[in-house]
């Protein structure tokens, strides 16, 4: 079955420096989303991506975050210069398309960036 | 901003029992909704869904019910096999296609 790609599956990174983390959503698929969970937390959603341009972020998505899909397959989330509190795992998510049957994502296994 | 909420953070179970898990949304204008099964270290793992338009939706083991008027749904696995052991989000999107939105999750534990 087809399956989100996520890397690193951990990152260690120095507060105030840029990490990227990489994704590879499902081929076919047209949304492409990031979700971060903060340990003991909720899933929260950060932004969705469609049509090479950003179509909803949320409060979390500040300046310090960007989304680009550079090629035809890779989606990376972007932080500029990295604070304590960003220390979460990371999920990358794709769906298909706007049809009903598409209406559920398909998450990868999570990058867990811990920022020191 | 608790849209989606689970109030119970654990669950134990035992083997071959009913697991019920609840889950609560505020947001009148959400139409579908998702249950999503997470294991340690892996991403969330889609397991059933219901459209605002059903009151019950069927899968095998995981049946989810959905009361409009309460603005309440749950997931329920019969029979509990100690390999459902994970943690269970509930999520809930509107306007076909928008974002998901998740409850808190609850721990499900089922002994064997």
């Amino acid at each position: 079955e087809p399956e989100v790609t996520q890397t690193p599956s951990h990152q260690v990174t120095q507060m105030g420096q840029e990490v990227i983390l990489r994704c590879v959503p499902i081929s076919n698929h047209l949304y492409f989303y990031w979700y971060r969970q903060i340990l003991g937390q909720k899933v929260e959603f950060l932004v969705s991506f469609y049509n090479n341009e950003i179509s909803e972020k949320s409060e979390i998505f500040d300046d310090q975050f960007s989304v680009e899909r550079p090629d035809g397959s890779n989606f990376t989330l972007k932080i500029r210069s990295t604070k304590l509190e960003d220390s979460a795992m990371y999920f990358c998510a794709s769906r298909g398309g706007a049809a009903a049957t598409n209406e559920k994502l398909f998450f990868g296994s999570g990058t867990q960036l811990s920022v020191l | 901003d608790q849209q989606v909420k689970q109030n119970s953070p654990s669950l134990s179970v035992q083997e071959g029992r009913i697991s019920i898990l609840n889950c609560d949304y505020t947001n009148s204008m959400f139409d579908y909704f998702l249950w999503y099964k997470k294991y340690p270290a892996e991403g969330p793992t889609f397991l059933i869904s219901i459209s605002s338009i059903k009151d019950k939706n069927e899968d095998g083991r995981f049946t989810v019910f959905l009361n409009k008027s309460a603005k309440h749904l749950s997931l329920h696995i019969v029979p509990s096999q100690p390999g459902d052991s994970a943690v269970y989000f509930c999520a809930a999107n509107r306007n076909q296609g928008g974002k998901l939105i998740f409850g808190q999750g609850t721990e499900l534990s089922v002994k064997p």
